[in-house]
């Protein structure tokens, strides 16, 4: 396993327009995390699924943003209507639970822009 | 609400100096993440540090937490210019025993090293 994969891996849209980005975990992590930063800034906590069930949401997470995860495997991340506000790089992560460190780690991100 | 605090924010140094960054948060925490950020890249994890007193070292890089005082350090001896890039520590923001939850980020140190 090569790690966090994200797709697309750039994103310009225009205001209004929805979009939609995927992560596909480590294989073996059960939890997966979505996280968003913008210039400057650390990455700020959206939301984190463990297997199929999303157990928190920020506050951050309007309602035009949705995510899923419906298999336990791979997640999306949708913004309806989209804003100039949500240009910034969005994060995903995962992590076990062996009983380790649990590190989160991250994929390349998607780097969205609109317009 | 959980905050985590960076200083410096930014540090230029010469190659060859120590330096030390600092992270404090504001509740109690038992895990505390230093993650490591190259320009338009994603977040690379250096060191988890799960208890008080805990130690890691990795090359010229060295991280430690006090819980009691809610300070992690991560210090950096005889600096290298390929040590330049943003430093992130983060805190579990809720410890649930079943793996690790969000985590809040500070803002970042962005470190320059020059030869």
């Amino acid at each position: 396993d090569t790690g966090v994969s994200q797709d697309p891996r750039h994103k310009i849209t225009k205001r209004g327009q929805n979009v939609t980005f995927r992560c596909d975990p480590i294989s073996e992590h059960n939890r997966l995390y979505w996280y968003r930063q913008t210039l400057g800034q650390g990455p700020e906590f959206l939301t984190y699924f463990q297997n199929e069930a999303q157990l928190e949401k920020s506050r951050l997470l309007s309602d035009r943003f949705s995510a899923e995860r419906p298999k336990g495997s791979f997640s999306t991340l949708e913004i309806q209507r989209t804003e100039q506000g949500d240009s910034a790089m969005y994060l995903c992560a995962s992590s076990g639970t062996s009983g380790g460190e649990e590190t989160q780690y991250f994929g390349p991100g998607t780097r969205l822009l609109v317009l | 609400e959980l905050k985590v605090e960076q200083n410096p924010l930014f540090l230029s140094m010469q190659e060859g100096k120590n330096y030390t960054i600092y992270c404090n948060y504001s509740t109690t925490s038992d895990r505390l993440y230093w993650y490591r950020q190259d320009p338009g890249k994603s977040l690379e994890s250096l060191f988890v540090l799960l208890s008080n007193g805990a130690v890691k070292q990795e090359g010229r890089l060295m991280a430690s937490l006090d819980t009691k005082a809610r300070l992690s350090t991560l210090h950096i001896t005889a600096a290298v210019h390929d040590l330049s890039a943003t430093y992130f520590c983060a805190v579990d923001r809720g410890y649930s025993g079943g793996g690790a939850d969000g985590l809040t980020f500070g803002k970042g140190t962005h470190l320059i090293i020059q030869p």
